[in-house]
């Protein structure tokens, strides 16, 4: 069954403290990874995706095809990090839907 | 641009009633996605429209929902007989060519439509 687990509800840290967003996935095929960002009251957005292999506002993942992961990191976090961070995937290449994990609320306090 | 825009940004409804929620994709945008997030879920597909088509409606949770897409632009999903399960917030999403391309568009949402089913 496709599958993303984000086994954090919660992650709190402070200003300049590494941070990591797990995400686990399970899926038959040959997926591509998200993560998707949804700041307080703003729209969801996308933040990083794994083809793109890019470090968007200080944050990047790695796809871990062995362990089937796509945890998301960034170095220092900052206040404005703070948001709820969710995982998600699609099929790679053709179909679209995507499937989202139940999300990871980041906190950065100061 | 305009991004997605969905109405209305609230609904309050008693149980039993049917409901509509509408969706205004970005122009030129061929495909157009819907789907929900409950309290304490993440986000759940419900429903894909790509150009001409025939929709993919296999997230759809019961026969109660329904949802077309008019010219190609304008979506509204509708849910029969509400139930208090159906509350949540409603998303739609649209991107620029869907399926059939090496890699997956990247979907745009709008700011969604909460339900709530009293």
């Amino acid at each position: 069954a496709q599958r993303v687990t984000q086994p954090e509800k919660l992650l709190s840290v402070f200003k300049g403290a590494p941070v990591e967003l797990k995400c686990n996935y399970s899926y038959s095929g040959s997926p591509e990874l998200f993560w998707y960002v949804q700041y307080s009251r703003q729209r969801l957005q996308l933040l990083l995706r794994h083809i793109s292999r890019e470090s968007i506002k200080g944050f990047t993942a790695d796809l871990n095809k062995g362990e089937t992961s796509f945890h998301l990191k960034k170095p220092f976090a900052q206040e404005e990090d703070s948001a709820m961070y969710y995982c998600a995937l699609s099929e790679a290449g053709g179909y679209n839907k995507l499937i989202f994990g139940a999300g990871t609320r980041l906190a950065v306090h100061p | 641009g305009a991004g997605v825009s969905q109405s209305p940004s609230n609904k309050v409804t008693e149980k039993g009633k049917d409901v509509e929620l509408r969706c205004d994709p970005i122009s030129g945008h061929t495909a157009l996605y819907w789907y929900r997030q409950s309290l304490g879920q993440g986000l759940e597909f419900l429903i894909y429209f790509q150009g001409n088509s025939a929709p993919d409606k296999s997230g759809l949770p019961s026969d109660r929902f329904s949802a077309e897409r008019t010219g190609g632009s304008v979506s509204t999903l509708t849910i029969q007989r509400t139930q208090q399960e159906d509350s949540a917030v409603y998303l739609c999403a649209s991107s620029l060519r869907g399926s059939g391309v090496t890699s997956t568009d990247t979907q745009y949402f709008g700011p969604g439509t909460r339900l709530t089913v009293l």
